[in-house]
């Protein structure tokens, strides 16, 4: 069965913290996306990592693809309310012309001042 | 770039009328369109995919007779609500895939509808 897993579902941390939300998956793949979605808003796209290794950052945010574990982390560093959403990961299992994301359930981040 | 706009944004209709909702990218073209259902607290539900010029492929479960979906250009896709009921209040999103910025399988999105059928 295709999984997409994050973890955790759900976490609350304080202003100024460091923390790692992780995104394992099922099946082999050397594509995957991370998105942000602001409450009643739309997914906006923060991170695309097309290799194993890939490592990407912006601002407090990076992110990395290790595609032998089929683990991608995201990592926050030194956390500010502005950060506050819900973080998706989606896996690309493409193959020729069947174009399929398999998505995450998302991990609401909730940052206190 | 790989702007995609939503129209309307927020729409209100009594049950059993019909819906539409456009799907536009503005500063790209997308030969391949996407449109998702999210209910609250839940991640996205991959409802069609959509093609320019040929016909939606339909995840199962999905009533193609009840979500009608048009590709008629490469930058604008609609999405039918038919004979609506309070069961198809959800938010819609739809986005759009371009290959013309490089990022290969990206996908973009566009703001979503919330549609809310009293």
């Amino acid at each position: 069965e295709l999984k997409v897993e994050q973890n955790p579902l759900f976490l609350s941390m304080q202003e100024g913290k460091n923390y790692t939300i992780y995104c394992n998956y099922s099946t082999t793949s050397d594509r995957l996306y991370w998105y942000r979605q602001d409450p009643g808003k739309s997914l906006e796209s923060l991170f695309v990592l097309l290799s194993n290794g890939a490592v990407k950052q912006e601002g407090r945010l990076m992110a990395s693809l290790d595609t032998k574990a089929r683990l991608s982390t995201l990592h926050i560093t030194a956390a500010v309310h502005d950060l506050s959403a819900t973080y998706f990961c989606a896996v690309d299992i493409s193959m020729d012309s069947n174009y399929q994301l398999i998505w995450g359930a998302g991990t609401k981040l909730i940052i206190k001042p | 770039g790989a702007v995609v706009s939503q129209h309307p944004s927020w729409v209100i209709c009594k049950s059993g009328t019909s819906v539409k909702i456009e799907c536009r990218s503005l500063d790209f073209q997308a030969t391949t369109m996407f449109w998702y259902r999210q209910f609250p607290k839940q991640s996205l539900m991959l409802m069609a995919t959509s093609n320019e010029g040929s016909k939606a492929t339909y995840e199962q479960g999905v009533e193609k007779d009840k979500f009608l979906i048009n590709h008629a250009s490469l930058t604008l896709s609609t999405l039918t609500v038919t004979s609506a009921h309070p069961e198809d209040s959800s938010f819609y999103i739809c986005s759009a895939r371009a290959f013309e910025v490089g990022t290969y399988n990206e996908q973009f999105f566009g703001p979503g509808t919330r549609l809310t059928v009293l």
